[in-house]
């Protein structure tokens, strides 16, 4: 069964933290995505991930950084947290030759 | 001008009526579209997708898709209470490592 992770289901941090959202893939996907749900906004894409150490921007990179150094992670990274940056932090994968994102349950992040 | 929009409802239909979805998009070189499910508190899931003009079913959930005028919908047929939930439209690009989702139509089948 497809499976997706995420390190946290809520979390609290202050303003100026760094801030480390952590998301484990067990299908042995090549791709990997991290996006932020916003009311209103939808589903924005923040950066994904197509193979190990690469990492390409996605529509709101600004603010955040990635790490993937194995296949099956794919690290979410808030350099100095901001208020403006608490939402639903998602996490999907997807596999070479599929169409299909799945995704994880999601973080809520809230930045006080 | 969003890549992809959608009235973001709620929509109100009762049980066992035809409810409607529907979904803009911007950029007419669009090839395939997605429709993705969302309950309250979790997280999306792919129903559909559809890629040819005309219409794709599957069960009680049907795509239809009008290139011409850039808009593609679902119907759910018999909706049901646990149709309640929020659906996505979503477009890919870069070979599917690029989604631009609609903000979502919230749906509420009532008993």
């Amino acid at each position: 069964d497809v499976k997706v992770t995420q390190s946290s289901r809520y979390l609290v941090k202050r303003t100026g933290e760094k801030v480390f959202l952590e998301c484990v893939q067990d299908m042995d996907h090549e791709n990997m995505f991290w996006y932020r749900q916003d009311p209103g906004l939808g589903l924005r894409l923040i950066y994904f991930s197509y193979d190990v150490k690469m990492k390409e921007k996605g529509d709101i990179p600004e603010g955040y950084s990635v790490s993937r150094e194995k296949k099956e992670r794919f690290s979410l990274i808030l350099e100095s947290a901001s208020t403006n940056q608490t939402s639903m932090y998602l996490c999907a994968s997807r596999g070479d030759g599929g169409y299909e994102q799945y995704f994880g349950p999601g973080t809520r992040l809230t930045v006080t | 001008q969003k890549e992809v929009e959608q009235n973001s409802g709620p929509l109100s239909v009762p049980e066992g009526a035809i409810a409607s979805l529907n979904c803009t998009y911007s950029d007419r070189g669009s090839q395939s579209f997605f429709w993705y499910r969302q309950y309250s508190g979790k997280s999306p899931e792919l129903i559909m997708f559809i890629y040819s003009n005309g219409d794709k079913e599957d069960g009680r959930f049907t795509a239809q898709l009008n290139k011409a005028s850039q808009y593609v919908s679902l119907l759910i047929r018999d909706s049901q209470p646990s149709d309640s939930a929020t659906y996505l439209c979503a477009v890919p690009r870069y070979n599917f490592n690029k989604f631009y989702f609609g903000s979502g139509t919230k749906l509420n089948v009532k008993p």
